[in-house]
């Protein structure tokens, strides 16, 4: 397993600001993972970012909107650029424990409102 | 595009009541999980199922995946206030490297 640590917890930003999570694991891991969650919607993978070198987009995400940095095995963050109030919803981190089989383990999560 | 589709989508109970949850593909999955999360916090891994007829139980919980694997089902037994959450079934393989995850099952159970 592993213990994940997501900040903020909340937010409540005005439209065209920008936002900067935080996500610590207590161990090394060569992958992490940022989600969306949506009121109502499933949890949908925004990229992929691994360290020393660029994040992975999933369709429907770009780097410009939201940029990610991974500066070590153990710790990322996801920036929401000039936000709208479509982003208002919660962030969620993951790492995988990629074993025989893949389990997830999440972070908290970072519940966003833009006003 | 993979989808895992659950029901009910919502779910309102009274405590000491059974219920059942659903998850279904028309994809073959070669594992499928059961998360449960809680309102202000993410989700925790509640069960992993691989083998196709598997049941697993975990105290007043009971996970089956399909023969076919490509559903699976979480049945709980005299629910209580503290099963309250979001249930969310993911599969992993199906075509994709990524987990894919349902919709959820909002539950809530009322004293």
């Amino acid at each position: 397993s592993a213990v994940i640590s997501q900040k903020p917890s909340r937010d409540i930003c005005q439209r065209g600001t920008s936002l900067t999570i935080q996500c610590q694991v207590d161990s090394q891991v060569t992958m992490m993972f940022w989600y969306r969650q949506q009121p109502g919607q499933s949890l949908t993978l925004i990229a992929t970012a691994n360290q020393g070198s660029e994040a992975t987009y999933e369709s429907g995400f770009v780097i410009d909107k939201f940029p990610i940095s991974r500066p070590n095995l153990t710790f990322s963050t996801l920036t929401v650029s000039n936000m709208s109030p479509e982003d208002s919803s919660i962030y969620l981190c993951s790492v995988e424990n990629r074993g025989l089989n893949t389990e997830a383990f999440f972070g908290q999560g970072t519940r966003l409102t833009v006003v | 595009t993979q989808l895992l589709e659950q029901s009910p989508q919502f779910l309102s109970i009274q405590e000491g009541e059974n219920l059942t949850v659903y998850c279904n593909s028309s994809s073959v999955f070669s594992s499928l999980q059961w998360y449960r999360q809680e309102p202000g916090e993410g989700p925790v891994l509640l069960v992993t199922v691989v083998t196709g007829g598997e049941v697993k139980k975990l105290k007043r919980l009971t996970f089956q995946f399909g023969d076919a694997r490509k559903d699976s089902s979480l049945h709980i037994t005299a629910a209580q206030p503290g099963d309250t959450g979001l249930y969310l079934c993911a599969g992993e393989g199906g075509g994709s490297e990524k987990l894919v995850f349902g919709k959820g099952t909002k539950l809530t159970v009322n004293p």
